[in-house]
C-alpha cells in the first residue's frame, strides 16, 4: 500500500520558469516530509523539509508547501535552472519510519 | 569525504550466489537504513537500525535477507542464493535522532543477478 503517491511521473518547464511538484499521502501520523533530489547513478540527496506543524518552508529558490487538510504537499522551484533537471522523490517520516513516492523526474529546457 | 558510503558500487552474480554489502554511515549518526531501489520506483524500506540494535525489518526482507550492524558502527547486508528478482539498487541512509530526522544516502550498490 503506497502511503506517498507522486502521480506526475514527469514534468518538463522552460528555463526561468516556476516548477511545482506535488505529493500525496494517506498517514496523518507523520510528523516530516521531506523532498529528495537524484541524479542518475547517485544516492538521492536531501532538499528540503518541513515540520507538520508548517504549513510551508523556504530555502532560496526551494519552497515546500504542506496542506494537511488535504494530505498534500508541494515543491515549488523559481526560477527553474537546467542543473534542477532531476529525479525528485516526496518523503513522508513518522516514528523513524521514512516513506518515498515513487519520483517526479523534472526536466528544465534552456 | 565523511559521508555515507557504500561498497560496492557493483555487484554481478549469478543465482544461487550470496552477496554481501558493506555501508559505513556519518560517523555521529546513530540510526542507519537500507532501502531498495528498482527503476521507477521510490527507496522502499528493508531495515533500520538504531545503534546496534536492530528496530525493524520490512515484510519486504525475506529470509534470505539479513543485515547486521555490530558495534553501532558499519553495517551489511546480506543476500543469500540470491534472485533474479534481487536485482536492484540497494541504498543506505544514516540520520541522527533528534534532528529533523533527514536521511543522508550513500551512492548505492547495485546488484545484478543472472
Amino acid at each position: 500500500d503506497q502511503q506517498v503517491k507522486q502521480n506526475s511521473p514527469s514534468l518538463s518547464v522552460q528555463e526561468g520558469r516556476i516548477s511545482i511538484l506535488n505529493c500525496d499521502y494517506t498517514n496523518s501520523m507523520f510528523d516530516y516530509f521531506l523532498w529528495y533530489k537524484k541524479y542518475p547513478a547517485e544516492g538521492p540527496t536531501f532538499l528540503i523539509s518541513i515540520s507538520s506543524i508548517k504549513d510551508k518552508n523556504e530555502d532560496g529558490r526551494f519552497t515546500v508547501f504542506l496542506n494537511k487538510s488535504a494530505k498534500h504537499l508541494s515543491l515549488h522551484i523559481v526560477p527553474s535552472q537546467p542543473g534542477d533537471s532531476a529525479v525528485y522523490f516526496c518523503a513522508a517520516s513518522a516514528l523513524g519510519q521514512f516513506y518515498f513516492g515513487t519520483g517526479t523526474s523534472l526536466t528544465v529546457i534552456p | 569525504d565523511t559521508g555515507v558510503s557504500q561498497d560496492p558500487r557493483h555487484k554481478i552474480t549469478k543465482r544461487g550466489q550470496n552477496v554481501t554489502f558493506r555501508c559505513d554511515p556519518i560517523s555521529e549518526h546513530n540510526r542507519l537504513y537500507w532501502y531498495r531501489q528498482t527503476l521507477g520506483q521510490g527507496p522502499e524500506f528493508l531495515t533500520y537500525f538504531q545503534n546496534e540494535a536492530q528496530l525493524e525489518k520490512s515484510r519486504l526482507l525475506s529470509d534470505r535477507f539479513s543485515a547486521e550492524r555490530p558495534k553501532g558502527s558499519f553495517s551489511t547486508l546480506e543476500i543469500q542464493r540470491t534472485e533474479q528478482g534481487d536485482s536492484a539498487m540497494y541504498l543506505c541512509a544514516s540520520s541522527l535522532v533528534g534532528t529533523a530526522g533527514e536521511l543522508f544516502f550513500g551512492e548505492g550498490s547495485r546488484l545484478t543477478v543472472l
